[in-house]
């Protein structure tokens, strides 16, 4: 089985630019999971899509929006980028969004704002 | 006080050293997850644990859900399990808290 894929792996915006990240989650899989990761916060958890739905939003500002489509992909969207949101963005996916399930991270995007 | 704490921040040995990185968390938990990160960002999840132990190789983990606390041992450490661990707990859905991480370097 193919593993978690992020695309695209790299990418440099300006301040005030808007970015669209997306992630493939493990086939049948129905959970994704975005986390950002920076050198000064560690990881946090932005958001967690279940079936389409988002069931759970961590404490980011509303310019941090996500979607999931039919297929279980996921797509994050940043508007109005900062220099702070440079950062590590991972996903992850897992099967459903209970307890005993394993999360499977993809190796992310590493966006830069300039 | 972080929800999730890990010590030590920083651990250097030598190659063939038994190591113990420590994980200790304030909140209810439904799992526990001892993660691993290269230099580069990817991250392979080493274990999920809700109660007692695992073993994987030469890798151990263990959690003491009433203490609320876990550890992460590694046996005859390799210069190749130089990354970072992460502890990181499952409080709702999928939603993962994480500690601050343990730098590991073994030396040959």
């Amino acid at each position: 089985k193919a593993g978690v894929t992020q695309t695209p792996r790299y990418l440099i915006k300006t301040r005030g630019q808007q970015v669209t990240l997306s992630c493939s989650p493990i086939s049948g899989h129905r959970s994704v999971s975005w986390y950002q990761q920076t050198p000064g916060q560690g990881l946090q958890f932005l958001f967690e899509y279940f079936s389409e739905t988002q069931r759970n939003k961590g404490n980011f500002p509303g310019r941090f929006s996500g979607r999931q489509f039919s297929n279980s992909r996921s797509e994050m969207n940043v508007s109005t980028l900062e220099l702070g949101d440079s950062a590590l963005y991972l996903c992850a996916s897992s099967l459903a969004a209970s307890a005993g399930d394993k999360q499977y991270f993809g190796p992310g995007t590493r966006l830069t704002v300039t | 006080k972080n929800e999730v704490e890990q010590s030590p921040q920083n651990l250097t040995a030598q190659e063939g050293e038994f190591i113990t990185i420590n994980c200790s968390y304030s909140v209810g938990i439904s799992a526990l997850h001892w993660l691993q990160q290269h230099p580069g960002g990817g991250i392979v999840s080493l274990f999920m644990l809700s109660s007692g132990k695992k073993k994987h190789g030469r890798l151990i983990a263990t959690i003491n859900i009433q203490e609320k606390h876990s550890s992460l041992h590694i046996t005859a450490s390799h210069p190749r399990d130089s990354a970072v661990y992460i502890c990181a707990v499952k409080t709702s859905g999928s939603r993962l808290t994480f500690g601050e991480g343990t730098q590991l370097t073994v030396n040959p």
